[in-house]
């Protein structure tokens, strides 16, 4: 049974520019979150993506868009890269009416 | 929104000794509590949860403990191993808990010294 996948492990950006994040959930679980790490912080929660539709979001500019597909699978948007987008990204799945969340390996995003 | 706070923000401690970690939380509302294991370069790992209207769960070494009056859990880990070195992060669900939004502490680098 696959855990929570995540593409690609790392990525290298420019300011300015655009970058899209992948997640594939456990089996069997219909709900995804994303959270972004920086260095040396607890992960801090971007937005819950439940029936293809955003459910729940944090304190994250419009920059910061998603998306689920009917498989459940998602993508993290993120555009006009700044510096300070630097950070591990992280997905979690669950399934809906449950509070357990289990993450991925998450993507390493490096803006310059 | 609900706020929580970790500490120590390292642990070090002799293989075969406990290791204890605390949080604090801000909601009263929150009802679910889990904990993390990340080591370097993975993402979180899930090691043990605890729903309010329990006190206290168990699994091996690993034990956590909850005061919904006093709003603070703990984490305690006995006979700690080298490979339990790692980062711990506690977490609280930000109520109401269907949102599945979990508010992480700051994290604990636990050492432990063969």
């Amino acid at each position: 049974d696959a855990g929570v996948t995540q593409s690609p492990t790392h990525l290298i950006k420019t300011r300015g520019q655009q970058v899209t994040l992948r997640c594939s959930p456990k089996s069997g679980h219909d709900t995804v979150s994303w959270y972004q790490q920086a260095l040396g912080q607890g992960p801090q929660f971007i937005f819950q993506y439940y029936e293809e539709e955003e459910r729940q979001r944090g304190n994250f500019p419009d920059r910061f868009s998603g998306h689920q597909f009917p498989n459940y699978s998602s993508e993290l948007n993120v555009n006009a890269l700044l510096l300070g987008d630097s950070a591990l990204y992280l997905c979690a799945s669950k399934e809906q009416g449950r509070e357990t969340q289990y993450f991925g390996p998450g993507t390493r995003l490096l803006v310059l | 929104g609900e706020n929580v706070e970790q500490h120590p923000s390292t642990l070090s401690v002799q293989e075969g000794d406990s290791a204890v970690i605390k949080c604090t939380y801000s909601d009263s509302a929150s009802n679910y509590f889990p904990w993390y294991k990340q080591e370097l370069g993975k993402g979180p790992q899930l090691i043990i949860d605890i729903r309010s209207n329990v006190g206290e769960k168990k699994d091996q070494r690993i034990a956590v403990t909850l005061n919904k009056t006093a709003k603070h859990f703990s984490l305690h880990i006995t006979e700690t191993q080298p490979e339990d070195s790692a980062v711990y992060f506690c977490a609280a669900i930000e109520p109401p808990s269907n949102t599945g939004k979990l508010i992480f502490g700051q994290g604990t680098t636990l050492q432990v010294k063969p």
